[in-house]
Parts: structure tokens; C-alpha cells; sequence
């Protein structure tokens, strides 16, 4: 079993609605991130989070909006999103992140999205 | 610009075989590269890390080659089983985890 947990497993919101993605790791990582991933690609690196301070946002839709209260706690929150945002969204960890060693990455199982 | 490349066909192969998957990289310098198992629907497993530094990676059935050369990494399932099916990624690093597009495992019974 993955020791990062996100929430909810599966969102079915309107192109009107405000909704967040939850994810949670107890691994003591200093690393988080959020990839997005369409059917048969690979996962797309969408924001890094290094000791709870954003590093890398890969010119991502102001839309999404990412947010880190805690080390252990990284949110995804959604507004206004369009039917080609529906996708697996991935949560993922790792102990460190720098220019050269991003390490191994823990992910969770993902928050299956549909916009209606 | 910078490309990962995995073997785009599907691959099947036989119980008990070797599967052997690809991995080819260009405009790349990267410190490391990684192996990760996806099953469908779920979220990627780690299975392996090999530096710039190493020929060669072994865990339990699962060996890696990385060719800093050949800008290549071979992925090698000695003595395949069903369970083993799966789709395999590859994933540079270059400042964040960029991943190929990953090659889907059959193996039949």
C-alpha cells in the first residue's frame, strides 16, 4: 500500500464548481508534488513544493491552484476548469529536492477528475 | 529539444521469458534515471535508480543498464510472470522527474 494518501479517489464536479484535491504523507518528505496524467500518457510534472514553499510551477492554468499547509499536507484547489482538465491527478513525495537529486518519488493511487 | 523515448508498440511475450524494455534519451545530461511500474488506474511505483556513475542495477529479478554513451537504459524482467504486466516507465531527472511514455508489458501464461 502507497504511504501517500489522496483524496477523494474519484471528482465529478461542473465547469462552475470550487473544489480541492487533498494529499497527505507521513514519511517526513520535504518534497511534494502534483503531476497530471491523460489516458496512455505518461504523468506531467505540474508543481513542486520544497519544505512547503513552491519551487516549480510548470506554467500551469491559473485554475489550479496549489497550496501547501504543512510538510505532511499538499492541496490542489480547482475553479472554472474546462472537460480537458479531466484527467488522473497524482500526488507525490520524495525526501529531498534540488537542481540534481530529486530521488526516488512515493505516489498516491490519484483522484480520478471529470469536468463536466 | 530535449526527448525520452520507450518502445511505443505494446510488448508481449511469453512466460518465463526475459522482457527487455528500452529507454533512449537525447539532449539530456542527466545525474540519474529511474524505473517505475504503473498499473492501470493507480499511481507509479518505484522500482529502480541507477546513477550516471553505474553500468548496471540488479533487484531480485529486475536489472538495469544505463549507457551515458549510448544516452540508453535497457530494463530487463528475468524469468517473467503474468503479474509482471504492466506499464513501465522511464524517468530522467533534469532539475524535476520527467518521464518517457512508457512501455506496456504482457506477459502470457
Amino acid at each position: 500500500d502507497t504511504e501517500v494518501t489522496q483524496t477523494p479517489k474519484h471528482l465529478v464536479m461542473g465547469m462552475t464548481n470550487k473544489k480541492s484535491l487533498k494529499c497527505e504523507q507521513h514519511m517526513g518528505h520535504r518534497a511534494m508534488y502534483w503531476y497530471k496524467q491523460k489516458a496512455k500518457k505518461p504523468p506531467e510534472l505540474m508543481f513542486v513544493y520544497s519544505y512547503e514553499k513552491l519551487s516549480i510551477n510548470e506554467s500551469v492554468p491559473s485554475r489550479f491552484s496549489p497550496e501547501c499547509p504543512n510538510s505532511s499536507l499538499l492541496n490542489l484547489h480547482l475553479h472554472a476548469l474546462q472537460p480537458e482538465d479531466s484527467a488522473l491527478y497524482l500526488c507525490a513525495s520524495s525526501h529531498r529536492d534540488n537542481l540534481r537529486n530529486t530521488g526516488e518519488l512515493f505516489f498516491g493511487e490519484g483522484s480520478r477528475l471529470t469536468v463536466l | 529539444s530535449q526527448k525520452i523515448e520507450q518502445n511505443s508498440e505494446a510488448l508481449n511475450i511469453q512466460e518465463g521469458k526475459t522482457a527487455t524494455l528500452t529507454c533512449n534519451y537525447t539532449n539530456y545530461s542527466p545525474a540519474y534515471l529511474q524505473w517505475y511500474r504503473q498499473d492501470p488506474g493507480r499511481g507509479p511505483v518505484f522500482l529502480l535508480l541507477i546513477r550516471e556513475n553505474e553500468k548496471e542495477k540488479r533487484k531480485e529479478r529486475l536489472k538495469v543498464t544505463f549507457d551515458t554513451t549510448l544516452k540508453q537504459s535497457l530494463f530487463h524482467i528475468t524469468a517473467s510472470q503474468p503479474a509482471d504486466s504492466a506499464t513501465y516507465l522511464c524517468a530522467l531527472n533534469k532539475g524535476k522527474l520527467i518521464f518517457g511514455q512508457g512501455t506496456t508489458l504482457q506477459v502470457k501464461p
